[in-house]
């Protein structure tokens, strides 16, 4: 079964500066995708960055970027430039698409920013 | 064009009650994921809907709790006789045809079991 590890409970960063958020996961298939949800205090869930497995150039949207390494199964995500806007909790998830479009998530990483 | 949209936000029930949560996907979205939180965890794949059919249901629990995507009308999930336990947000995300990759979540509703 897939799995999704995040083992940072807790990360915190100044104000301009950059923090990288890790991510592990666990899967037997070739073809999937990776995200990074954030959800802040209004628990909204959204979007951050999306990677699809065959890409291999990692995925950027503005500020944030990713480290997506297949063969170790790593996906970390890099908010440069942090902003108080960023303090959330950070989800990744893996999705296979296809039949099963469930997202299978990990435990989160709450990232708090200092000014 | 609207978001997903959820209602109600916030349930309160009694042990033993209903819970009924709608969730109406985005325009041109036909299928529908419903997510449980439980607090202070990560959200947990619940159940996978197209309209009228049930694609998925490897997260949900066997006993009380049911889906639906009707024709018409929005997605309902149903809890019956709800325990202390199913205090948690519930989430719903809806998809276009084909692009089950690209999940766009509603806001929760959060439900209180007393």
């Amino acid at each position: 079964a897939q799995t999704v590890t995040q083992s940072q409970p807790e990360m915190s960063v100044q104000e301009a500066e950059t923090v990288t958020l890790s991510c592990t996961y666990d899967t037997s298939e070739s073809d999937y995708y990776l995200f990074w949800y954030k959800q802040p205090p209004s628990r909204q869930m959204i979007l951050v960055i999306r990677q699809e497995a065959y890409k291999q150039q990692n995925a950027t949207e503005n500020r944030f970027s990713v480290n997506f390494q297949k063969a170790a199964k790593s996906f970390s995500l890099k908010i440069s430039d942090s902003q108080l806007g960023d303090a959330a909790m950070y989800f990744c998830a893996y999705g296979r698409g296809g039949a099963t479009n469930k997202l299978i998530f990990g435990t989160g990483t709450l990232l708090a920013v200092q000014p | 064009n609207a978001g997903v949209m959820q209602n109600p936000r916030h349930l309160v029930r009694r042990r033993g009650q209903e819970a009924r949560l709608r969730c109406s996907p985005m325009k041109g979205h036909s299928h529908v994921y419903w997510y449980r939180q439980l607090p202070e965890e990560g959200l947990k794949f619940m159940v996978y809907l197209q309209k009228e059919n049930i694609i998925d249901e490897s997260g949900m629990p066997k006993e009380r709790f049911s889906a639906e995507f009707p024709k018409e009308g929005p997605s309902i999930l149903r809890i019956q006789q709800v325990v202390r336990g199913d205090s948690a947000a519930y989430f719903c995300a809806s998809s276009p045809p084909g692009q089950g990759y690209e999940q766009f979540f509603g806001p929760g509703t959060r439900l209180t079991v007393l």
